[in-house]
């Protein structure tokens, strides 16, 4: 099982609707997750973190983190065109450094 | 900002050369990391530094070295490259300790190419 999956997508939703990314992880005790945003061609970026149960929201975007299903969302509302990219997720690998396991991301594409 | 730099963009080297790639960031950063990144394999770590001298082997470190002398630099040395090591890298840094909110905050990439 790897440690972080995320479907590949395509994931195509319409102009104005939400975007629903997941992430499964296999380590149970992994503590914190993040979401990167890379542009085609570009480096990803850093959208949001998140490590206690629950959902986390910064303007469009929410993150939702459930440690018992060992899964992390993104949700995107009011999705825009500008918001195509690949989505990566991302876990701590371990509690003391910042080793990092990257999702081999999910491609969103929002249609105007 | 932080800024991580990477010295090229598009490197062409040729199988079995050894080939340097240089990463350098301007904020104080201890942690650095290079990674591979290929199409549905996503990014996959080669090494990380959580200091300077020191390195860890990531996943897939065969072929590859690293080099830490300063803090702010961290270059990876493809030994004698081959056609496999075509890919995208990238370079990461980051704040070290506990902190469970410390992203690792990434380079524009260098996309090297082996003939």
């Amino acid at each position: 099982q790897k440690e972080v999956e995320q479907n590949s997508g395509p994931l195509s939703v319409p102009e104005g609707a939400i975007a629903s990314l997941n992430c499964t992880y296999s380590d149970r005790g992994s503590q914190s997750f993040f979401w990167y945003r890379q542009y085609s061609g570009k480096s990803p970026e850093l959208i949001m973190f998140i490590y206690s149960n629950g959902d986390k929201e910064d303007g469009r975007f929410t993150a939702q983190l459930n440690k018992a299903s060992q899964y992390v969302s993104l949700l995107i509302r009011d999705s825009q065109p500008s918001d195509s990219a690949t989505y990566l997720c991302a876990v701590r690998r371990d509690n003391y450094g910042q080793n990092f396991v990257f999702g081999p991301g999910t491609r969103l594409s929002v249609l105007p | 900002d932080v800024k991580v730099t990477q010295s090229s963009r598009y490197l062409v080297k040729r199988t079995g050369e050894k080939v340097f790639l240089e990463c350098v960031q301007d904020m104080d950063h201890e942690n650095m990391f290079w990674y591979r990144q290929d199409p549905g394999l996503g990014l996959r770590l080669i090494y990380f530094s959580y200091d300077v001298k020191m390195k860890e082997k990531g996943d897939i470190p065969e072929g590859y070295s690293v080099s830490r002398e300063k803090k702010e630099r961290f270059s990876l040395i493809l030994e004698s490259a081959s056609t496999n090591q075509t890919s995208m890298y990238l370079c990461a840094s980051s704040l070290p300790g506990q902190a469970y909110y410390q992203p690792q905050h990434f380079g524009d990439g260098t996309r090297l190419s082996i003939l």
